[in-house]
């Protein structure tokens, strides 16, 4: 069965600082993979989905950029942290073609002091 | 523009009442799904409905569908606490290919 493994759970930050997330789906080939935020309350906003190793599609401009080395692997960085970048990270894979769901981790609260 | 738009933002029943929650979108989609999300915790998906589609079950979920008015409900029937979540309404459009676009979910809170 496939599985979705997202970390870490909850990262805290300061200002300036890096960000590496990381994001690995397992059992399962080429999926779309997708990186979305979610404010407190709020619904998903995406902020970056992969259709293939290397090929990164930009939703929103921001403070963030997406990597995908490898097919089942999916990285979410930052160089310089914002305060307006904390929030709650979901990661989400889906096979490749519309009509079928996304099934997402369990998500990364980042917090930015 | 905003689609999958919720409604009520928060709603609150006793056990064993059944919960509605509705959602209305603004452009032609070629699917609508629905999640619930636990506290903390990912999305987990629950139906999928197709355009082409005007109903649908699962267990005691009851989705419709009306293209004519673009919106959707969501009924789930005898709810339990553990039915306690947001529950999020989700499209893709003719031209988004496997993106979804989320809406901002109804919070239930299902009383003991």
């Amino acid at each position: 069965s496939q599985t979705i493994h997202q970390w870490p759970a909850t990262l805290v930050q300061p200002v300036g600082s890096p960000l590496s997330l990381e994001c690995t789906v397992e059992g399962t080939s080429n999926p779309n993979l997708y990186w979305y935020r979610q404010a407190a309350g709020r619904g998903l906003q995406l902020l970056f989905y992969s259709v293939g190793i290397g090929q990164i599609s930009s939703e929103v401009p921001q403070n963030l950029s997406a990597s995908r080395p490898q097919d089942r692997q999916f990285i979410l960085s930052s160089k310089k942290l914002l305060l307006s970048d904390s929030g709650f990270y979901l990661c989400a894979w889906s096979v490749l073609y519309s009509n079928q769901p996304q099934h997402f981790g369990d998500g990364t609260r980042l917090s930015i002091l | 523009s905003q689609q999958g738009e919720e409604d009520p933002q928060a709603l609150s029943i006793q056990e064993g009442e059944n919960a509605t929650m509705n959602c209305s979108y603004k452009t032609s989609i070629n699917n609508l799904q629905w999640y619930r999300q636990n506290s903390g915790r990912g999305l987990v998906h629950l139906i999928l409905i197709r355009s082409n589609e005007r109903e649908k079950h699962s267990g005691r979920l009851r989705v419709t569908l009306d293209t004519s008015k673009k919106s959707s409900s969501l009924l789930i029937t005898a709810s339990r606490a553990a039915d306690t979540a947001s529950y999020f309404c989700a499209t893709d459009g003719e031209t988004s290919g496997s993106r979804l676009t989320f809406g901002e979910g109804t919070q239930l809170t299902v009383n003991p």
